[in-house]
């Protein structure tokens, strides 16, 4: 079985300073682990995916995160946030390739100017 | 390059009614999974097609069904319609064996049951 939590299920931060997104996440097997963001009426967006290679991971607009095994973390950051970055934001694990995607609560974040 | 398209984007629907919601999936896609995404929560999987079969399925009832064309198009059914379909229902496909099968999805097709 596998499952993901986000700590916050909103996140409030001002233009410019960094933002800290975490996810707590638990699985049976070795996981593929992912970070999607959907912004208001739209689909979803990959960010980034950790697939067992480097633990930090690089992803699009300035996002980053690192998977740590012996918290069974895998926390998103970006170290300057833009108005464009208001959207929710989802933690992601899958058991292995091709599996079912298993998504967190969400986690909302504002930007205030 | 036509990524993941869906149809339609909106949709109302009384009880008792059947729906049926399509998707195109991404150029050089085989595989299509569907979630369904309520008000204020993360999407929950539905259930994922490959080579026209039902690969895997989750936790939902009977009523939701689905099928895949030889194209890979991909369309949703979901018959006997309660208050509580009411959601945003996403596709998302992939490449099986691709680069960690990554799945990208589409806008979505927002499904109001009155």
């Amino acid at each position: 079985a596998q499952s993901v939590t986000q700590l916050d299920s909103h996140v409030s931060v001002s233009e410019g300073t960094p933002v800290l997104l975490r996810c707590n996440y638990s699985s049976s097997y070795s996981p593929s682990l992912f970070w999607y963001v959907q912004h208001p009426n739209k689909g979803l967006q990959l960010l980034l995916k950790y697939t067992s290679a480097a633990t930090l991971v690089k992803g699009i607009n300035g996002f980053e995160a690192e998977f740590k095994k012996s918290e069974t973390s895998f926390h998103l950051t970006k170290p300057s946030a833009h108005m464009s970055d208001a959207a929710e934001y989802f933690c992601v694990v899958t058991p292995a390739a091709g599996n079912k995607l298993t998504f967190g609560g969400g986690t909302r974040v504002l930007v205030k100017p | 390059d036509a990524g993941v398209t869906q149809s339609p984007t909106h949709l109302i629907k009384t009880r008792g009614q059947q729906v049926t919601l399509r998707c195109s999936p991404k150029s050089g896609h085989d595989t299509v999974s569907w979630y369904q995404q309520a008000l204020g929560q993360g999407p929950q999987f539905i259930f994922q097609y490959y080579e026209e079969e039902e690969r895997q399925r989750g936790n939902f009832p009977d009523r939701f069904s689905g099928h895949q064309f030889p194209n890979y198009s991909s369309e949703l059914n979901v018959n006997a319609l309660l208050l509580g379909d009411s959601a945003l229902y996403l596709c998302a496909s992939s490449l099986a064996g691709g680069p960690q099968e990554t799945q990208y999805f589409g806008p979505g097709t927002r499904l109001l049951v009155l």
